[in-house]
């Protein structure tokens, strides 16, 4: 099935600051999703992303597809932003065609 | 608001005894499924629906088993849970195959 790995494993940031989260993935993709998973864990959709830039507040995110990268940008981060981030990714054929996770990003954010 | 809710949020029993986790939607998607996400570790699929139509993971055990008697509804039924089945269980849904996906707010089991 497809690969998804996720960089870095962990991050600490002090709130204020901007960070880039990064989703590699092995083949073509029909879905990549990111996702936010709170305290509860509930996963919170953050943005659904096979192709191009999207925003949302203070929060973006790219995906190059040709190149198989999706990349998660936070700006001015607060400490509601601490958490796991999760990047999930679906091929377009056979055993690629589930939602496949990534290992996750753990994101503290220290006031 | 149109969301995907789960009941209950946290469910207790007993090595062995019989357990279902319940998953409606008022989306009105095509698509249910259920997913498996232990301790520190990335949600992993057991199987889904879509309509009727039941998709199995290859490597879902035998005790775990779903049925989906109507669009808005989807169970997971665990014959006998052992204790490696404590997990927190999500149900998602989504209107397509390879469409976005909406999580629940997820069950999270204690087997004793």
């Amino acid at each position: 099935g497809i690969q998804v790995e996720q960089s870095p494993p962990d991050l600490i940031l002090q709130e204020g600051a901007n960070s880039t989260l990064r989703c590699n993935f092995s083949d073509s993709v029909n879905n990549l999703q990111w996702f936010h998973q709170n305290p509860w864990g509930q996963l919170i959709n953050l943005f659904y992303i096979p192709s191009g830039t999207k925003q949302n507040g203070r929060l973006s995110a790219t995906t190059v597809a040709t190149e198989r990268y999706s990349l998660l940008y936070i700006s001015s981060s607060q400490t509601t932003d601490s958490g796991v981030y999760f990047c999930a990714a679906r091929g377009n054929t056979g055993a690629n065609s589930k939602l496949t996770f990534g290992k996750g990003i753990t994101l503290s954010v220290r006031p | 608001d149109a969301m995907v809710i789960q009941n209950p949020r946290y469910q207790v029993t007993q090595f062995g005894k019989p357990v279902t986790l319940s998953c409606s939607q008022t989306l009105n998607h095509n698509v249910m499924y259920w997913y498996q996400q232990k301790s520190s570790q990335a949600p992993k699929l057991l199987f889904h629906y879509y309509d009727k139509d039941f998709n199995n993971e290859a490597d879902t055990p035998d005790n775990f088993q779903s049925r989906r008697p109507n669009t808005s509804f989807c169970f997971l039924d665990i014959r006998s849970p052992g204790l490696g089945d404590a997990a927190m269980y999500l149900c998602a849904t989504s209107s397509r195959t390879g469409g976005p996906q909406y999580f629940g707010p997820g069950t999270r089991l204690t087997v004793l």
